[in-house]
């Protein structure tokens, strides 16, 4: 079945560092690939989406395209900043089931540091 | 300001209760879902609904019910029959754009067993 996976966190960044968080994926057909970001006590919200190969999803300062070669929709930002720090989540849509619903990753702890 | 709002943010549930969340929307979305999230982990779907009085199971609905009577409205009752309750919940609503769909969440519900 369709299954996406993320790194493992913590990821510990310094403010203004780069930030790459990796996200690969199986699934057949051409799913939409999402990232979603988590604040503490709080629902997820959108960050940036692609719905179709070499599609490049961007928002706040973090980039995401969508590699159907690689199966990848890696997170990157090029300066970091305290308030990025979060938990991340990558999903992909799947509609195998006749319904669309959200495979997610296990999401990835980002903490920034001053 | 559209958007979906979850009621209550916390809720505790005694010994063989049934309790409902609340989940209202305002975008004129026609889906709605149910997730949930245990910690360190992914979110995993309950229940989904693609147009009012009609929904369907997700991957994990034992223990749960829901009801679509208004498009505005899909609300979660976690029965007696879960036995494993305590998890953040979380509610979408879907648009779909150029035959593709983006799920919008909630701020979460947080059920705790007393």
């Amino acid at each position: 079945g369709n299954s996406v996976t993320q790194m493992e966190g913590p990821v510990t960044l310094s403010e203004e560092a780069f930030l790459t968080i990796n996200c690969t994926y199986t699934a057949t057909g051409y799913p939409s690939l999402f990232w979603y970001v988590q604040y503490p006590g709080e629902g997820l919200q959108l960050l940036l989406k692609a719905t179709k190969a070499d599609d490049k999803g961007s928002n706040k300062g973090f980039e995401a395209t969508y590699r159907k070669e690689t199966t990848s929709f890696h997170l990157e930002k090029g300066s970091v900043q305290v308030s990025d720090s979060a938990v991340y989540f990558c999903a992909l849509s799947d509609r195998s089931g006749g319904y669309n619903k959200l495979i997610f990753g296990a999401g990835t702890r980002l903490a920034v540091h001053p | 300001d559209g958007g979906i709002t979850q009621s209550p943010k916390y809720l505790f549930r005694k010994e063989g209760q049934n309790v409902t969340l609340s989940c209202e929307q305002n975008l004129n979305h026609d889906a709605m879902y149910w997730y949930r999230q245990d910690p360190g982990q992914g979110l995993r779907l309950i229940y989904y609904s693609q147009i009012v009085n009609d929904f369907q199971k997700g991957d994990i609905a034992e223990g749960y019910s829901v009801s679509r009577e208004k498009k505005e409205s899909f609300p979660l009752t976690v029965t007696s029959a879960q036995k494993n309750p305590t998890a953040f919940y979380l509610c979408a609503s879907s648009i779909l754009t150029g035959g593709k769909e983006t799920q919008y969440f909630g701020p979460g519900t947080r059920l705790l067993v007393l």
